[in-house]
């Protein structure tokens, strides 16, 4: 089954304490990239990679860092979290064909207390 | 960079009834307009798209349009089912999705 995988689905962390957040594909795909979503807010991009070794940053990736050392992972890594990154993230792939299907994960909840 | 709006933020319709969110964007140059359904504890899932060279596209009780000229497109949901009650979030982009800009979303209800 095609499918975009993220782990934990909920995380309750003390600020400060380091976390990452992985997500996983096994479609193949090239891109991947991560959102935040916040009531009233919708969905915002915080990083995004087309490839292996390629990353770039969406809109609001102020505390976030990522990798793409492997082409189905892209692991979202907060370094030191603080409350205002509680957050639903998702991780969502596509392949690069243009007009494609972006596939999201389950999201995770964070809560940084 | 681009910036989409999408109203109503809430929508609440019988039943059997119809049901639109409007979406608008800012930058011209983007010609991909795809529209997400969110369910409750669950990502969002594409349920239909268009793009800049086609004015209007149907896809069984679900129908979108674009007007280029004023960059605004609509979700229209027609014979509407509780089961479409969710969160619909529209999008655009230059094309991939690798980059989508949001709206912030429309809680629609449908009341049995």
């Amino acid at each position: 089954e095609a499918q975009v995988t993220q782990n934990p689905r909920y995380l309750i962390t003390v600020t400060g304490k380091k976390l990452t957040v992985t997500c996983s594909q096994n479609m193949n795909h090239e891109y991947m990239s991560w959102y935040r979503q916040d009531p009233g807010l919708g969905l915002r991009q915080i990083y995004y990679s087309m490839n292996v070794e390629v990353t770039d940053k969406g809109d609001v990736p102020e505390g976030y860092k990522v990798s793409r050392k492997e082409k189905r992972n892209f692991p979202l890594i907060l370094e030191s979290p603080s409350p205002n990154q509680t957050s639903l993230y998702f991780c969502a792939s596509s392949s690069p064909s243009r007009y494609t299907e972006a596939f999201f994960g389950q999201g995770t909840r964070l809560t940084v207390v | 960079g681009e910036n989409v709006e999408q109203h109503p933020s809430t929508l609440s319709v019988q039943e059997g009834d119809s049901a639109v969110i409007k979406c608008t964007y800012s930058d011209s140059a983007s010609n991909y307009f795809p529209w997400y359904k969110q369910e409750l504890g669950k990502g969002p899932q594409l349920i239909i798209d268009i793009r800049s060279n086609v004015g209007e596209k149907k896809d069984q009780r679900i129908a979108v349009t674009l007007n280029k000229t004023a960059k605004h497109f609509s979700l229209h949901i027609t014979e509407t089912q509780p089961e479409d009650s969710a969160v619909y979030f529209c999008a655009a982009s230059k094309g991939g999705s690798e980059k989508l800009v949001f709206g912030k979303g429309t809680k629609l209800t449908v009341n049995p």
